[in-house]
Formats: structure tokens, C-alpha cells, sequence
């Protein structure tokens, strides 16, 4: 069982917005404003998405979006299209050089 | 554009040592501030962190694994290390080498991982 609790699934139709959630506690997601989250395909290397719980590295379109309220962070992605089908994980510093991690939602764009 | 690739033997006994090199290319291990991790994701399961070294040789380990796990480092090979002892099947999983960057406490850079299965 993971320590941040994902969907392990969402959808969605071409266009719309999908919003995945990241649910941890008040010694990790709360605690930090430290949430990153990865876009992966299969058999391919994870991909940072969002670091910081909303800002987007250099290339990462900006329908990804990310936000966090308590102990939970989200991920939201809008305008979707097929290629943002993929697995996405949540990452969460948890203090003390210690990092806890989410399950992964699978995204199905349909 | 620094690239990681995994590698090390794909099989391992119950009770042996596995032990995996991750190799990185396009710029020097040396440089920089960044910790040097090892991430695995059990089959259908989620991602777990195993560890990381600092570019000064500090290792910080998963409390959950630390009494098995060693990273180390090879700077003239450009070479970082994991080796995690006693192993059960319940260490089969796909091993990740990534980099993560303080300035965005966030891992960057991963590589593509590799198969590590504990099979008598």
C-alpha cells in the first residue's frame, strides 16, 4: 500500500478536463509544498510534469496544472488529448530526507 | 542533456545481493547540486524510494530498507550504485535510477529502469 493515495483510474474525452488527486497526510502533502507529479507511458521513463505543487518545467504544456488544499494535492489536466494517456504519480517530500510516493492513476483518454 | 540507463543482472537468488549500476551520460556526476537516487516499483504496484547520495558522498536511506541498502559512487566512471542484501521475492521489481534536484525538490531526471527479480 502506498503512503499517498491516488485514483487508480480517470477518464476522459478529447477536450475536456480531468482532475487526479493526491491524498497524504499533515507530515508529508500537508506539511511541504514539496508535491511534484510524473506523466509515464509504458515502457518509457517517468516525466516531470509539476514540481513545487504547481510550477511546470521548461516543455511541459501549460493544460497541466496543479494545486493543493490540507492534505491534498491535484493534478489537473485540461484540454485533453490522446497523447496525455498515460500512468501519473505523485511524489511528496516528507521531511528528513525521507520521500513518499502515490500508487499511480491510470488516464484513459477516450 | 544528462540521460541515466540502469543495468546489472536481471536474476537474483533469495537471501543473495542485488546489485545495480546506474551510468550517467551527457554531463558529470560531479557537477551540480543534486542527490543521486534509487526508486522501485514492485509489479502493479506503486513507486517506493529506496535512497539517494549527495554529490559530497552523504547517503540518506528509506528508513523501511536502510539496514539492507548501500548507494555508492564510482566519479570516474560517472557511476552511481545500489546494492540491497538479503533479498526476498518481495524486493522483485522494476529498479529506477533518477536525479533529484534541491532547487525543485523534485526528482528530474529518470532512467528507463530494469528488471530485478528474486528467484530461486
Amino acid at each position: 500500500q502506498s503512503a499517498l493515495t491516488q485514483p487508480p483510474s480517470a477518464s476522459g474525452s478529447p477536450g475536456q478536463s480531468v482532475t487526479i488527486s493526491c491524498t497524504g497526510t499533515s507530515s508529508d502533502v500537508g506539511g511541504y509544498n514539496y508535491v511534484s507529479w510524473y506523466q509515464q507511458h509504458p515502457g518509457k521513463a517517468p516525466k516531470l510534469m509539476i514540481y513545487e505543487v504547481s510550477k511546470r518545467p521548461s516543455g511541459v504544456p501549460d493544460r497541466f496544472s496543479g494545486s493543493k488544499s490540507g492534505n491534498t494535492a491535484s493534478l489537473t489536466v485540461s484540454g485533453l488529448q490522446a497523447e496525455d494517456e498515460a500512468d501519473y504519480y505523485c511524489i511528496s517530500y516528507a521531511g528528513n530526507n525521507n520521500w513518499v510516493f502515490g500508487g499511480g492513476t491510470e488516464l484513459t483518454v477516450l | 542533456q544528462v540521460q541515466l540507463q540502469e543495468s546489472g543482472p536481471g536474476l537474483v537468488k533469495p537471501s543473495q545481493t542485488l546489485s545495480l549500476t546506474c551510468t550517467v551520460s551527457g554531463g558529470s556526476i560531479r557537477s551540480g547540486d543534486y542527490y543521486w537516487s534509487w526508486i522501485r516499483q514492485p509489479p502493479g504496484k506503486g513507486l517506493e524510494w529506496i535512497g539517494y547520495m549527495y554529490n559530497s558522498g552523504t547517503t540518506y536511506y528509506n528508513p523501511s530498507l536502510k539496514n539492507r541498502v548501500t548507494i555508492s559512487v564510482d566519479t570516474s566512471r560517472n557511476q552511481f550504485f545500489l546494492k540491497l542484501s538479503s533479498v526476498t521475492a518481495a524486493d522483485t521489481a522494476v529498479y529506477y535510477c533518477a536525479r533529484e534536484a534541491p532547487s525543485i525538490v523534485a526528482f528530474d531526471i529518470w532512467g528507463q529502469g530494469t528488471m530485478g527479480t528474486v528467484s530461486s
